[in-house]
């Protein structure tokens, strides 16, 4: 089937190391997305990339970058974990910039700064 | 940017329907209403989406105001399963952004 998975489910960092969360997608979508969801709260968009072209939001922290070296792969990289960036992070796809189907999320990894 | 107003919960006993209200008085003519739901340690999950009609599928209903600025989300027979977390979504230039949802409960 085709969909959106993210690795690892959960993972557990230290504070201050860095740390790298992955997504892949067999859609074949133009576009993909990575939010970040602390507990009880809403989704909240960093970034997304429409194709190679990487447009992050203006409030995203410099402590959060991505790469997506092909169609179907995106990674989320977090240079200084601190306390406060424990939370679901979420990877979503979308054919293309209109999203008229919608989006499509992956399963999420939990990230836990110790 | 594009606000959507929802309660913060919600509770319906099962088999019954529900109608989980949104207000959205600040979208714009080309503004299309989506509805996706969270169970917990899930992504979200489409559900429906809309532009000015009344729309169904397999999973819900949902109904747009004449004016736009407010939708319901109608599922016909609740079930446990349904117990989730259902965010009303406008698209603001080619993004999502999510209100704060309303969590229903199932009560069996």
């Amino acid at each position: 089937d085709a969909m959106v998975i993210q690795n690892p489910r959960y993972q557990v960092t230290q504070f201050g190391k860095p740390v790298t969360l992955s997504c892949s997608q067999t859609l074949n979508h133009n576009v993909m997305y990575w939010y970040q969801q602390k507990s009880s709260q809403a989704p909240k968009l960093l970034f997304h990339y429409y194709d190679k072209d990487f447009n992050n939001e203006a409030d995203t922290p410099d402590n959060f970058q991505s790469r997506r070296p092909n169609t179907s792969f995106c990674f989320l990289d977090i240079r200084s974990p601190g306390l406060g960036d424990a939370a679901m992070y979420l990877c979503a796809t979308s054919r293309d910039q209109r999203a008229l189907d919608g989006y499509t999320f992956g399963s999420g990894t939990r990230l836990t700064v110790v | 940017d594009a606000k959507t107003t929802q309660p913060n919960s919600m509770e319906s006993n099962e088999e019954e329907p529900v109608h989980l209200p949104c207000n959205h008085s600040t979208i714009s003519g080309t503004d299309y209403i989506h509805w996706y739901r969270q169970l917990p340690s899930q992504g979200p999950e489409y559900v429906i989406h809309g532009l000015t009609s009344n729309v169904n599928n397999r999973m819900a209903s949902l109904a747009i105001a004449e004016d736009r600025k407010s939708s319901t989300l109608i599922l016909h027979r609740a079930t446990l399963r349904d117990a989730a977390v259902y965010y009303c979504i406008l698209r603001a230039g080619n993004q999502f952004y999510f209100g704060t949802g309303t969590s229903l409960t199932v009560i069996p």
